[in-house]
């Protein structure tokens, strides 16, 4: 029940295109949602975050889509440029609790020029 | 900038010798984090700090200790590396429980 499913594994796409990442969590005790991007030898880096009370919400290229009948959220990236290739990670953590990030597998997206 | 430092960015440390990581902050963020990243893995939660209260998650092994002597500081110790111990080794930090957290760059453990 603590998992967060993540996927796909990998993903390629052009460049101008949109990436799409999917996540799907089974506690609905969770309430913060993080999207981390991680490029090789560095440390994840916050992308973008949401709470459930939310349906969406975007910074610039980047969206997230909140789904919390569903327990799903996605990343969409518009525009994808070469630079954005690199690790996505899901997270989901109890605010209450801990704050203990419960990672997605992650997905490692190449954007081809 | 305010920031999470780590120290050293690679260590080498030989089977069974004793090593500890550095992490500092300029945040002045009240709980730590220690993750453990194996290759192509997501992070791992080992361990936190909120403030002087540790936390230890329940499948990290008692090879791995750790130390906070202030605020700004905080120690990985791994007592007795094995093969198995090599992975980068993330701080992070979070200005409250649950609140975001923000990672170091690593550091990237190798044991010969």
């Amino acid at each position: 029940q603590q998992q967060v499913k993540q996927s796909p594994q990998s993903l390629i796409v052009q460049k101008g295109g949109i990436s799409i990442i999917n996540c799907a969590y089974e506690n609905t005790a969770f309430d913060y949602f993080p999207w981390y991007q991680q490029f090789p030898g560095k440390g994840p880096a916050l992308l973008i975050a949401i709470r459930p009370d939310v349906s969406e919400k975007k910074e610039g290229r980047f969206t997230i889509s909140f789904n919390k009948s569903a327990k799903q959220f996605s990343l969409h990236i518009m525009d994808s440029q070469p630079g954005d290739s690199a690790t996505y990670f899901c997270a989901a953590s109890m605010t209450s609790n801990t704050g203990k990030l419960i990672f997605g597998q992650g997905t490692t997206l190449q954007v081809k020029p | 900038d305010a920031m999470v430092i780590q120290n050293p960015r690679y260590q080498v440390t030989q089977f069974g010798k004793p090593v500890t990581l550095s992490c500092s902050q300029t945040l002045n963020h009240n709980v730590m984090y220690w993750y453990q990243q194996k290759s192509s893995q997501a992070p791992k939660l080992l361990f936190h700090y909120y403030d002087k209260d540790f936390n230890n998650e329940a499948d990290t092994p008692d090879n791995f200790q750790s130390r906070r002597p202030n605020t700004s500081f905080c120690f990985l110790d791994i007592r007795s590396p094995g093969l198995g111990d090599a992975a980068m080794y993330l701080c992070a930090t979070g200005q409250a429980r649950g609140s975001t957290q923000y990672f170091g760059p690593g550091t990237r453990l190798t044991v010969l």
